[in-house]
């Protein structure tokens, strides 16, 4: 089965320093990747996503994620912080079709972004 | 309306009370799935549809009962629940359950069970 770890419950930077939230996967199998976030009193959002095209994939709010196979990660960043990016974050992977008892969607246990002004 | 609803948003409820969660998806997918949010834990799936069949997961209690009349709307049917169901249940929904298809949340409904 997959698994996703994200290293750091809490991250904190500045307004306009860089951000960057780790992740890293385990997979048997090529694995597709995802980030969501999460707004307060919202559901979750995708940001982006690795499917197994390019390894650099650019998503939305200008955060981008670089998918390494040969170090199991998929970090999030993006270059200049703003405050509209204090949220929590959420690493996913995938593999196959869903079916119970392979957990075929994994998230992580999120990382929450707070930026300081 | 569009994107993926859910109503209601909060709902506080009784251990011996019934009560149904709605979702509904305005994006034309073929499959949804139910989510349990609870805080310094990783979202857990509990129940997926996926162009009309059900998947199951056995883990989840007998007490939470999922319902998809269509391929628009989704219901979790909730009796006898325990304080520890208190959390943000998410509805989502994909083109289809292939795992390269993201999937669209709802805003959630936050659960108090008393």
């Amino acid at each position: 089965a997959q698994s996703v770890t994200q290293l750091g419950s809490h991250v904190s930077v500045s307004e306009g320093a860089l951000v960057l939230l780790r992740c890293n996967y385990s997979s048997s199998v090529p694995p597709y990747l995802f980030w969501y976030v999460q707004y307060p009193n919202q559901g979750l959002q995708l940001l982006l996503k690795y499917t197994s095209a390019a390894t650099l994939v650019k998503g939305i709010n200008g955060f981008e994620a670089e998918f390494k196979k040969s170090e199991t990660s998929f970090h999030l960043t993006k270059p200049s912080a703003h405050m509209s990016d204090a949220a929590e974050y959420f690493c996913a992977v995938s593999v196959g079709r869903h079916n119970f008892g392979n957990e075929k969607l994994t998230f992580g246990t999120g990382t929450r972004l707070t930026i300081i002004p | 309306e569009t994107g993926v609803t859910q109503t209601p948003r909060h709902l506080v409820m009784g251990m011996t009370n019934k009560k149904s969660l709605k979702c509904e998806q305005h994006l034309g997918h073929n499959a949804m799935y139910w989510y349990k949010q609870s805080a310094k834990k990783p979202l857990e799936l509990m129940f997926v549809y996926s162009l009309e069949e059900r998947v199951e997961n056995n883990s989840v209690p007998s007490r939470f009962s999922p319902e998809c009349p269509n391929s628009s709307h989704l219901f979790l049917h909730l009796h006898t629940l325990q304080p520890e169901d208190s959390a943000l249940y998410l509805c989502a929904s994909s083109h289809d359950g292939t795992a390269y298809n993201e999937q669209f949340f709802g805003p959630g409904t936050r659960l108090t069970v008393l």
